[in-house]
């Protein structure tokens, strides 16, 4: 069967750095997504990971091991406005999304 | 930047009737639009997935007779819940992919949220 497995929920302190990791198993891959979602929003793009390595936008980075079936999002400088739901999905072989259930983030001042 | 508009934001209605929710991609054409519903501290659930000019390709569990679809034009689908009940309430998101050749991402509608009572 196909899985994306992310922590449920994460808190950390206004300033730090915090990573979110993601694992998948999936029938064919076709690149990794990461998504933010705001309470009671759409989920908006953060980031998109084709090929292994570490892609770098701003204060967001994301990770992908494509070998260990493993991605990571990187958020640096943490903001209290980040505080929100951090969805990871993946691409499978027929160009289907399958995402995990999300990652709350939970950012304390 | 690609955008997708939903409307309506929010509605209201009573138990039975039925409501449309369009998705419209505004500065593209989208060959390929999601339908997704999200119930409280949940992750999206896909209902279905439509190309333009055919019929809907519904998942496994949605009934494809209470939630129709249409995808008429490269700019334009429609989600009707039929007979809606409280339990369909829920927060209602389309979604939508360009052309062959553009980016796999998908763009997300603002969603609507459905209160059934």
């Amino acid at each position: 069967g196909q899985n994306i497995d992310q922590p449920t929920e994460m808190t950390a302190t206004e300033g730090a750095i915090v990573q979110i990791n993601c694992t998948y198993q999936t029938s064919g891959f076709n690149g990794l997504f990461w998504y933010q979602q705001h309470a009671g929003e759409a989920p908006t793009f953060l980031s998109y990971n084709v090929l292994d390595g570490l892609e770098e936008k701003g204060r967001f980075s994301s990770f992908l091991s494509r070998s260990t079936g493993y991605s990571y999002l990187l958020l640096k400088e943490l903001q209290m406005k980040d505080s929100a739901s951090y969805l990871c999905a993946v691409m499978d072989s027929n160009y289907q999304l399958i995402w995990g259930a999300g990652t709350k983030l939970i950012i304390k001042p | 930047g690609a955008v997708v508009s939903q409307h309506p934001s929010w509605v209201i209605c009573k138990s039975g009737t039925s409501v449309k929710i369009e998705c419209r991609s505004l500065d593209f054409q989208a060959t390929t639009m999601f339908w997704y519903r999200q119930f409280p501290k949940q992750s999206l659930m896909l209902m279905a997935t439509s190309n333009e000019g055919s019929k809907a390709t519904y998942e496994q569990g949605v009934e494809k007779d209470k939630f129709l679809i249409n995808h008429a034009s490269l700019t334009l689908s429609t989600l009707t819940v039929t007979s809606a009940h409280p339990e369909d309430s829920s927060f209602y998101i389309c979604s939508a992919r360009g052309l062959a050749g553009d980016s796999y991402e998908q763009y997300f509608g603002p969603g609507t949220r459905l209160t059934v009572t």
